[in-house]
């Protein structure tokens, strides 16, 4: 068990709505990153939070939307859900130095989406 | 774009066997993990390797980073059922702040 925890463990929504996933960070780690892994694919890069504020993003538009807070745990927000947002939500999270050094990314277990 | 291919896709083998995936790049990483993954659950970390021409052995796993940091191997012994599930290189790049994912080489070990 890595200690990152996600909820919800799965959703259903319908198109054109808005949801919102949480992560909690193992205790000690600074940064949270958050992927989306579709059936069959590996999991991929939507963004990194670093102290809270957004630092590195992947191909994904602006209606993929994070938060990190003081506790350094964080939020996923999606809004306009569309049917290929169903997927596994993971979240990451470590420790990464100023320096630009990190230790390990710890995943969580996933929120599973599906949008009908 | 930095891109991590992975082969095979798909491995199906009997108890005992031996096999190896693949996991190359055209890109330079500063390290490179291996994660196993089972259906309904995130990533688990089985390795980094960071140093060109660098190996690990984990029990019957031996990874093998590239010389040129650009690919690796990971070799598994003797495969047990317990070995199913999917395995992904992963690729950290310190400037880009990012880990780039392979699709995975999903495997089936039968008793």
């Amino acid at each position: 068990e890595t200690g990152v925890t996600q909820s919800p463990t799965h959703l259903i929504k319908t198109r054109g709505q808005q949801v919102t996933l949480r992560c909690s960070s193992q205790s000690g780690h600074n940064t949270v990153s958050w992927y989306q892994q579709a059936l069959g694919q590996g999991p991929q890069f939507i963004f990194q939070y670093y102290r809270e504020e957004e630092n590195g993003r992947g191909n994904f538009p602006p209606r993929f939307s994070g938060l990190q807070f003081p506790n350094y745990s964080s939020e996923l927000n999606v809004n306009a859900l569309e049917l290929d947002d169903s997927a596994l939500y993971l979240c990451a999270s470590s420790l990464v130095f100023r320096t630009g050094g990190s230790e390990t990314q710890y995943f969580g277990p996933g929120t599973r989406l599906l949008v009908l | 774009t930095q891109l991590l291919e992975q082969s095979p896709q798909f491995l199906s083998i009997q108890e005992g066997e031996n096999l190896t995936v693949y996991c190359n790049s055209s890109s330079v990483f500063s390290s490179l993990q291996w994660y196993r993954q089972e259906p309904g659950e995130g990533p688990v970390l089985l390795v980094t390797v960071v140093t060109g021409g660098e190996v690990k052995k984990l029990k019957r796993l031996t990874f093998q980073f590239g010389d040129a940091r650009k690919d690796s191997s990971l070799h598994i012994t003797a495969a047990q059922p317990g070995d199913t599930g999917l395995y992904l290189c992963a690729g950290y790049s310190t400037g880009g702040f990012k880990t780039i994912f392979g699709a995975g080489t999903r495997l089936f070990v039968k008793a």
